[in-house]
């Protein structure tokens, strides 16, 4: 079964430091994965994937998420972080092959302080 | 352009009542997501409609909860004599492929199901 796990509950950072959300996975075979930003009252916003190829991924709002086969994470990265990038953050990886089904983690809340 | 809408954004149901939750995907999206979201819990996944067919309910708690998609565009989520522990946020998320696993979902705002 796949699972994902986001130890931190939630990551507190000054403005215009980098920060960090970990995520971890367990899936059979090659891993699709996914972050997802959650807005008070909003849907989740897609990030960023990883599919395949080059390991440090880009995407929207100057987020970036490296993938690490051997250790089997994908953490969110951002070298300057807004006050306006505190909100609610998912990670969600699917199996390449077979289930379509994505397993979402329980979220990591970012507090960015000004 | 528009995104993922659902309504309503909010309801209250009385334990036993039956409620109907609408999602109005984005146009030419062929695939659409039901997940249940509790309070500080990632979604998790209720059912899976390609197209009018639902290939895939196994997320569903319990056979009082019933979605359909009858024209392969908006669909209906339908829990039949709501209990407490139906409350939650009800999520709808599309895609524009059928399987690709590689795509990403855009989710709607969600409905907030509280039961009492």
């Amino acid at each position: 079964a796949q699972s994902v796990a986001q130890p931190e509950d939630q990551v507190n950072v000054a403005e215009g430091n980098p920060l960090t959300v970990k995520c971890t996975y367990s899936v059979s075979g090659n891993p699709y994965l996914f972050w997802y930003v959650q807005y008070p009252n909003r849907g989740l916003q897609f990030l960023l994937k990883y599919i395949t190829g080059d390991n440090l991924v880009k995407g929207s709002y100057g987020f970036e998420a490296e993938f690490n086969k051997s250790q089997t994470s994908f953490h969110l990265k951002k070298p300057s972080a807004l006050v306006s990038d505190s909100a609610l953050y998912f990670c969600a990886v699917r199996p390449s092959g077979g289930s379509y089904i994505p397993t979402f983690g329980r979220g990591t809340s970012l507090i960015v302080h000004p | 352009g528009a995104g993922v809408s659902q309504s309503p954004r909010y309801k209250v149901a009385k334990r036993g009542q039956d409620v109907a939750l609408r999602c109005d995907p984005i146009s030419g999206h062929v695939s659409l997501f039901w997940y249940q979201q509790a309070l500080g819990q990632g979604p998790e996944f209720l059912t899976y409609f390609q197209n009018e067919a639902q290939l895939d309910k196994s997320g569903l708690p319990s056979d009082r909860f019933f979605a359909e998609r009858p024209e392969g565009s908006v669909s209906t989520l339908k829990i039949q004599r709501t209990q407490q522990e139906d409350s939650a946020v009800y999520l709808c998320a599309s895609s524009l492929a059928g399987r690709q696993l590689s795509h990403e979902q855009y989710f709607g705002p969600g409905t907030r199901l509280t039961v009492t």
